[in-house]
This record gives C-alpha cells, sequence and structure tokens, in this order.
C-alpha cells in the first residue's frame, strides 16, 4: 500500500537558518503530494502542494519539488523564523481520484531566537 | 468563513461513559473525515464519508461510530470509552476530486482525556 516517510523530529535551529524537512513515498503512479503544517493547539492546514513530477510547490518561504525518480518530496526554507515553530506533515493522494490520504507522522520544527 | 468546526474543543470523561463529538462544515463538501493524532504517531483514519448516508471504515474504527444524515454534519460517537481512547481527534473535510482539488481542510481539533 501506500507510504509516506518523514524524518525524525524534533528539527531545532536557530532564526535564520535553513530548513530541510525530508519526505519520501511509495505510490503507484503519480500521486498529489502535499505539505500540512500544524501550529500549537490548532488543526493541520495546507502549506503546500505539488500535483505531477517536478512540479515546485512553494507558499510563505517555503519549497518542495516533485521528484519522481527519487520519490521525494522535500520540504525547505531559505530563512526559518521562531513563527515556523510547528509539526510539519507530509502526504500524498493517490491518482484517479481517491479520497483516502496517506499522511507521514509528522516533523516537529522548533526555532530559536 | 467558519469552515470546519468542532465541539467540544477539550473533554474529560470517565471510563465507561459516552460522548458525541460534533462536525459541521459549511463548504458543501461532500467528503468528510474522522481522525485521531496521538503523540508522535502522525493522523490515523476512524471513519470517513463520501456523501450524505454513506459511512465507511478507516484504519482504527473500533470503539467509535458516526453517522451522515446531512452534507454539513459528520458526528463520531464514542460508545464505552476507554483510556486507548485518549487523543487528539480531527475532523476534516474536502471537495469531490475534480482536477487538483484534493485539499483537506482541518477543523481545530478536540482534545479528549479518558480517565
Amino acid at each position: 500500500g501506500d507510504s509516506v516517510t518523514q524524518m525524525e523530529g524534533p528539527v531545532t535551529l536557530s532564526e535564520e537558518a535553513f530548513l530541510t524537512i525530508n519526505c519520501t513515498y511509495t505510490a503507484t503512479g503519480y500521486p498529489s503530494l502535499f505539505w500540512y503544517v500544524q501550529y500549537p493547539g490548532e488543526g493541520l492546514q495546507l502549506l503546500l502542494k505539488a500535483t505531477k513530477a517536478d512540479d515546485k510547490g512553494s507558499n510563505k518561504g517555503f519549497e518542495a519539488t516533485y521528484r519522481k525518480e527519487t520519490t521525494s518530496f522535500h520540504l525547505e526554507k531559505g530563512s526559518v523564523q521562531v513563527s515556523d515553530s510547528a509539526v510539519y506533515f507530509c502526504a500524498l493522494v493517490p491518482p484517479g481520484g481517491s479520497y483516502i490520504p496517506t499522511f507521514g507522522r509528522g516533523t516537529s520544527l522548533i526555532v530559536h531566537p | 468563513n467558519a469552515g470546519v468546526t468542532q465541539t467540544p474543543k477539550f473533554r474529560i470523561l470517565k471510563i465507561g461513559q459516552s460522548m458525541t463529538l460534533q462536525c459541521t462544515q459549511d463548504m458543501n463538501h461532500n467528503y468528510m473525515y474522522w481522525y485521531r493524532q496521538d503523540p508522535g504517531m502522525g493522523l490515523k483514519l476512524i471513519y470517513y464519508s463520501v456523501g450524505a448516508g454513506i459511512t465507511d471504515k478507516g484504519e482504527v474504527p473500533n470503539g467509535y461510530n458516526v453517522s451522515r444524515s446531512t452534507t454539513e454534519d459528520f458526528p463520531l460517537r464514542l460508545e464505552l470509552a476507554a483510556p486507548s481512547q485518549t487523543s487528539v481527534y480531527f475532523c476534516a473535510s474536502r471537495p469531490p476530486p475534480t482536477g487538483n482539488k484534493n485539499i483537506q481542510y482541518f477543523g481545530a481539533g478536540t482534545r479528549l482525556s479518558v480517565l
């Protein structure tokens, strides 16, 4: 079945540091890929997405590129802020109109001033 | 815009008690979901629904029941609460899979403790 693997957290960074959170997936065909963010005490919200190979999703300074050859969708940001402290979830939706997403376990990011 | 609204935000139950977690959405989404989130374990799908009158089990349905009598509402029922059901529960909805509209919209969650 489909699966999403994220790097273990927590990831602890100083403000303005470069961020990478790794995400790899296993799925048949070309799934849609997503990053969701969960701020403390809140539900998940969409951060960015990509729907086909080589697409780059971007939002709020975060970027992720859909790499079919490495089945990866790593999240990056050039300069993190304290306000980026949250839990980040990688997810996929299989092709063909499936309505059951598969989520990774989430990676906690802590940014210190 | 209200989006997905969950009530209550917090609840403490005694073992064996029952309760209903409420979820309503105002986006006219056909698809609705219930997840539980345990520390460090990500999201596990409990039940989902593709429209009014249609529900199906997810990965961890035991101990829970759902109903979907309207498009807007998707309540989750715990009949005999057990400590293993201590968790944070999230309701989500999404539009039908037309084009690239596979985005899920989440409520703020219900934090449940069973003691």
